[in-house]
């Protein structure tokens, strides 16, 4: 079993559609969670960055984690074309550079069409 | 990404040749970082170094090497060993608590 699963998608969905995005992980050490968008053949770009369980919005999208259930998400409002891309979950047991490694989801492919 | 350069964006190998990528930072970051990205599989890590001189192993390290001889640059190579070298190679970079950042990533085939 994979520490971190992530529904791989594909995903299509109308412009202006709420999108949810997924992960569940089994390593309880977990701390810090962030989802990175990728598009295609370009590196991935953090959107988000969190700490422990709770919210965290940032204009269009909302980052959940929920600790308990070891499961996180990504919530964007009003979808938009240029929301089409991969989008990344990742997490660490420290901070930063504090601990080293980012274990990744597999990626989810989202396509938004108007 | 502002501040990361990898080169070249496509590189071929020819069987049993040694090839190497290249990471630049301009951001004066501590930590460097090496990730591997195939269809479906997410990005694995390859090795990293957070300081100069110093590097450890991720979890493919076999069939890679490294080298941190100045805070700027961290080279891969991808030797004859790596028997299936063709993904797409990313290189990030850390500094403190702040989460990793990513260059555009170098594009490996087999001729």
């Amino acid at each position: 079993q994979k520490e971190v699963e992530q529904d791989p998608g594909p995903l299509s969905v109308p412009e202006g559609a709420i999108v949810s995005l997924n992960c569940t992980y089994s390593n309880s050490a977990f701390q810090y969670f962030m989802w990175y968008r990728q598009y295609s053949r370009k590196g991935p770009e953090l959107l988000m960055y969190t700490y422990s369980s709770g919210n965290k919005e940032d204009g269009r999208f909302t980052a959940q984690v929920d600790k308990s259930s070891k499961y996180i998400s990504l919530f964007i409002r009003d979808s938009q074309p240029s929301d089409s891309a991969t989008y990344l979950c990742a997490m660490s047991q420290g901070p930063g550079t504090s601990y080293g490694k980012l274990t990744f989801g597999q990626g989810t492919i989202l396509t938004v069409h108007p | 990404d502002g501040g990361i350069t990898q080169s070249p964006k496509y590189l071929f190998r020819k069987e049993g040749q040694n090839v190497t990528l290249s990471c630049e930072q301009n951001l004066n970051h501590d930590a460097m970082y090496w990730y591997r990205q195939d269809p479906g599989q997410g990005l694995r890590l390859i090795y990293y170094s957070q300081i100069v001189n110093d590097f450890q192993k991720g979890d493919i390290a076999e069939g890679y090497s490294v080298s941190r001889e100045k805070k700027e640059s961290f080279p891969l190579t991808v030797t004859s060993a790596q028997k299936n070298p063709t993904a797409f190679y990313l290189c990030a970079i850390g500094q403190g608590e702040q989460p990793q950042h990513f260059g555009d990533g170098t594009r490996l085939s087999i001729l």
